[in-house]
């Protein structure tokens, strides 16, 4: 299987600020990598797909960038919406995988 | 609008069996791979299971192999998960996913429900 590891596990930041998430897998995905935001109590939402692109109405202060290992997800102007955990997945093969999560808090 | 509405979930001893649904809507849910994820309590997200659009091939993660059932009635735009033998691990909110691209990644989820597994 192919782990995910993500850093840092949580990370304290102000309104305003840019901030960087980074995800690594154990071994190469391509570019088979999704990016979800999860709010206490709800669904994880859907950010960012194939490493780089953005869903449709998702914030453009929102990146991601990366291949093969390597991966970020980089949200700039943080606004007080974006507090929440966040969690990337490798769709590469089965068994799809996902980060342990980055809580991103005040 | 797309709407995933997981039902089903509760309390169960150690072995016991329960059968989740997830009631789809806003798309046209039979051209779909669809899936189910939990999550543990304060925990990250496991993949459980996922299934095609017409419902012919099927896959599990090794956790739930050989315990836990997904199938789908596109007739009636539902999505199930039987699980049996069922454990203290399984204990988790168990959220169902629709499946886009190719290949596949979750671009929308359920709201979950709760499956506990304690006697």
């Amino acid at each position: 299987d192919i782990q995910m590891t993500q850093s840092p596990s949580t990370l304290s930041a102000s309104v305003g600020d840019r901030v960087t998430i980074t995800c690594r897998a154990s071994q190469s995905i391509s570019k088979w990598l999704a990016w979800y935001q999860q709010k206490p109590g709800k669904a994880p939402k859907l950010l960012i797909y194939k490493a780089s692109s953005l869903e449709n109405g998702v914030p453009s202060r929102c990146s991601g960038s990366g291949s093969g290992t390597e991966f970020t997800l980089t949200i700039s102007n943080l606004q007080p919406d974006d507090f929440a955990t966040y969690h990337c997945q490798q769709y590469n093969s089965n068994p799809w995988t996902f980060g342990l999560g980055t809580k991103l808090e005040i | 609008e797309v709407h995933l509405l997981g039902s089903g979930g509760g309390l169960v001893q150690p072995g016991g069996s329960l059968r989740l649904s997830c009631a789809a809507s806003g798309f046209t849910f039979s051209s779909y791979a669809m899936s189910w994820v939990r999550q543990a309590p304060g925990k990250g997200l496991e993949w459980v299971s996922s299934i095609d659009d017409s419902g012919d091939i099927t896959s599990y993660g090794d956790s739930v192999k050989g315990r836990f059932t997904i199938s789908r009635d596109n007739s009636k735009n539902t999505l199930y998960l039987q699980m049996n033998s069922l454990r203290a691990e399984d204990t988790a909110v168990y959220y169902c996913a629709k499946k886009r691209g190719a290949p596949h990644y979750f671009d929308y989820w359920g709201q979950g429900t709760l499956v506990t597994v304690s006697s």
